[in-house]
């Protein structure tokens, strides 16, 4: 079955700790995005890659890190900088260039209490 | 800077109804315009329009571009109660970066 997989489903942390959000595909897409979500504020951008070993923020990728060693993989992890963690995490998945489309994973919710 | 706006923000129907979600569009670089469906989790892919005027069609939703205004607009004919959700539509800026530029959504909710 081709897809995206995000884990864990939920996820509960305390302040101040670093937690790793996972996301794989394996539909062998070569760029991966993650967004957030928030109530009435739509899909906003934290980071974004195009190929493995490279990747560029997005529009809030303030206390947020990213790697992407592998091309199945792109983990998101959200520091203790981040002001505001709690939220709907989504990664999503496109094709090569001429198929736009973005794909995405189940999501993440995150509460920091 | 690119926007996307959609309307209206909300509806309620009633089953059987007609429906028309509009989505304007301000985007440097426009390549397509694409619809989403999100019922409570990830959004899943509708359809992506390129071309102006052709219409894309799948059961009872459908969805047609227009460049010269930029807008878009889905359609759902004869809603069930399986049509609610929040529908988003995103313009993609194929510059460098190859972003997609999202409205915030309109949430339909389709009572029996």
């Amino acid at each position: 079955d081709g897809g995206i997989t995000q884990s864990p489903k939920y996820l509960f942390r305390k302040e101040g700790q670093n937690v790793t959000l996972s996301c794989e595909q394996n539909l062998n897409h070569d760029a991966m995005y993650w967004y957030r979500q928030d109530p009435g504020q739509g899909l906003r951008l934290i980071y974004y890659s195009q190929i493995v070993n490279d990747f560029q923020k997005g529009d809030i990728a303030e206390g947020y890190s990213v790697s992407r060693e592998k091309k199945e993989s792109f983990p998101l992890t959200v520091t203790s900088a981040q002001k505001n963690p709690t939220a709907f995490y989504l990664c999503a998945s496109s094709g090569t260039v001429g198929l736009y489309e973005q794909y995405f994973g189940p999501g993440t919710r995150l509460t920091v209490t | 800077e690119d926007k996307v706006v959609q309307s209206p923000l909300s509806l309620v129907v009633h089953e059987g109804d007609t429906v028309t979600l509009n989505c304007s569009y301000e985007v440097t670089n426009f390549r397509s315009l694409l619809w989403y469906k999100q019922e409570k989790k990830a959004p899943t892919f509708l359809f992506m329009l390129t071309s102006s005027g052709i219409e894309k069609k799948s059961g009872r939703l459908s969805s047609i571009l227009d460049k010269k205004e930029l807008f878009s607009i889905l359609n759902i004919t004869a809603t069930q109660t399986g049509d609610s959700a929040i529908y988003l539509c995103a313009g993609l800026n194929a510059g460098n970066n190859r972003k997609l530029i999202w409205g915030l959504g309109t949430s339909l909710a389709v009572n029996p």
